[in-house]
């Protein structure tokens, strides 16, 4: 049974805390997203990675940061550099970057206490 | 600098209404247009568009693209409940591989 999978569902961060936001992918994808998306604001991307031990800044990269080290996972670490972390976030994957389909998991809802 | 935008960007309308989603785009290096539907939480693929005045359809969803007129239109037919949602438009950027994203349009059908 392919897909991508998000953990947690819900995360609570405190002022301060680095937290990390994990992403799997069993499709076989070579290229991984990672989106944040605000109420009227779209989707937003924050890193992408094309291949493995590779990856690059998207619009709003600052206060985030990324590994990949397995084809099949793209870990998010949501920094205390990050101020207004509140957002829902959706890790997506291609079969490779040069415009195929994104596939979604289902998404991770950060929540600030 | 590459844009995508939807209109309207919120409809509501009866069970049983047609409706038509509209998407402009102007990015570099164009590869391809996208549409998804969420609901809630992840976005789910709908169509992927890349040559100019072909229908894609699926049941009552149907869409073309207009690689002249730099615009994509998704149809709805006989709308049910079940289709509300937030639709979303993304345009494939060839020179910087990546998908640029419309707001969205907000779709709730009543009944």
């Amino acid at each position: 049974d392919g897909g991508i999978t998000q953990s947690p569902k819900y995360l609570f961060r405190k002022e301060g805390q680095n937290v990390t936001l994990s992403c799997e992918q069993n499709l076989n994808h070579d290229a991984m997203y990672w989106y944040r998306q605000d109420p009227g604001q779209g989707l937003r991307l924050i890193y992408y990675s094309q291949i493995v031990n590779d990856f690059q800044k998207g619009d709003i990269a600052e206060g985030y940061s990324v590994s990949r080290e397995k084809k099949e996972s793209f870990p998010l670490t949501v920094t205390s550099a990050q101020k207004n972390p509140t957002a829902f976030y959706l890790c997506a994957s291609s079969m490779t970057s040069g415009g195929e389909t994104q596939y979604f998991g289902p998404g991770t809802r950060l929540l600030v206490l | 600098e590459d844009k995508v935008v939807q209109s309207p960007l919120s409809l509501v309308v009866h069970e049983g209404d047609t409706v038509t989603l509209n998407c402009s785009y102007e990015v570099t290096n164009f590869r391809s247009l996208l549409w998804y539907k969420q609901e809630k939480k992840a976005p789910t693929f709908l169509f992927m568009l890349t040559s100019s005045g072909i229908e894609k359809k699926s049941g009552r969803l149907s869409s073309i693209l207009d690689k002249k007129e730099l615009f994509s239109i998704l149809n709805i037919t006989a709308t049910q409940t079940g289709d509300s949602a937030i639709y979303l438009c993304a345009a494939f950027a060839g020179n910087n591989r990546k998908l640029i994203w419309g707001l969205g349009t907000s779709l709730a059908v009543n009944p």
